[in-house]
């Protein structure tokens, strides 16, 4: 089956800085990658996903990109904010119709907790 | 819109004991999945259901039993509960495929004595 890496677990960034968060697939049939924000106490929240036909996506300040290849993908949030601070994971499926009824899990990666810092 | 609702919130089990958490959503999703999360571990999906009648089995369904009855609704049991079901346990929903965004409920928050 897929099996998602996440890296680094837990990441502290300076307000108004960068972060990245990085994350590595096993299956090169996967082709949705997903990311997803918790706050405390609630369930995840999708933030932005790519599909396997596109490199990068934008989303204000949030980018995901995607190396196929190499089969890792990245999450990069700029100038953060402190509402930035939560729990974010990335995930991978080989997605699909209800006609591949079996065959679709979405995979989880263990989490990053990122702080942003005042 | 309500999104997805779970049942309880919290509970305390003591071990043997049985037990239903109800998932319902409104947003008359095909796709409904549970997921366990626990500490470093991320979200492990136990079951899911692509409609009506129909489950599958995700990466930890031991120990666990769904039913979907009902579209917008997707029950899971645990019939013996064991101290290592003591989780935090996540229903979500989806659309027509299984790459399209899914909807999280709050979570219930199960111990397990």
């Amino acid at each position: 089956g897929e099996n998602v890496e996440q890296h680094p677990s837990t990441l502290s960034v300076q307000e108004g800085d960068s972060a990245v968060i990085k994350c590595t697939y096993s299956d090169s049939a996967s082709n949705y990658f997903p990311w997803y924000k918790q706050e405390l106490g609630k369930g995840p929240q999708l933030i932005i996903d790519i599909r396997s036909n596109v490199g990068e996506k934008k989303d204000q300040r949030i980018a995901v990109t995607l190396n196929k290849t190499a089969k890792h993908f990245s999450l990069h949030i700029t100038e953060t904010q402190p509402e930035d601070s939560a729990v974010y994971f990335c995930a991978a499926l080989k997605g699909g119709d209800i006609s591949n009824f079996g065959n679709e899990k979405l995979t989880f990666g263990t989490g990053t907790r990122l702080t942003i810092i005042p | 819109n309500a999104g997805v609702t779970q049942t309880p919130k919290f509970r305390v089990l003591k071990t043997g004991q049985s037990m239903t958490l109800l998932c319902a959503q409104d947003m008359n999703h095909e796709y409904m999945y549970w997921y366990r999360q626990d500490p470093g571990m991320g979200l492990r999906l136990i079951h899911y259901s692509v409609g009506e009648g129909t489950t599958a089995k995700g990466e930890v369904p031991d120990g666990y039993n769904v039913s979907r009855l009902k579209k917008q609704n997707f029950l899971l049991g645990l019939e013996s509960a064991a101290p290592s079901q003591t989780s935090v346990y996540f229903c979500a929903s989806s659309g027509l495929r299984s790459d399209n965004e899914q909807f999280f409920g709050p979570g219930t928050r199960l111990t397990v004595l």
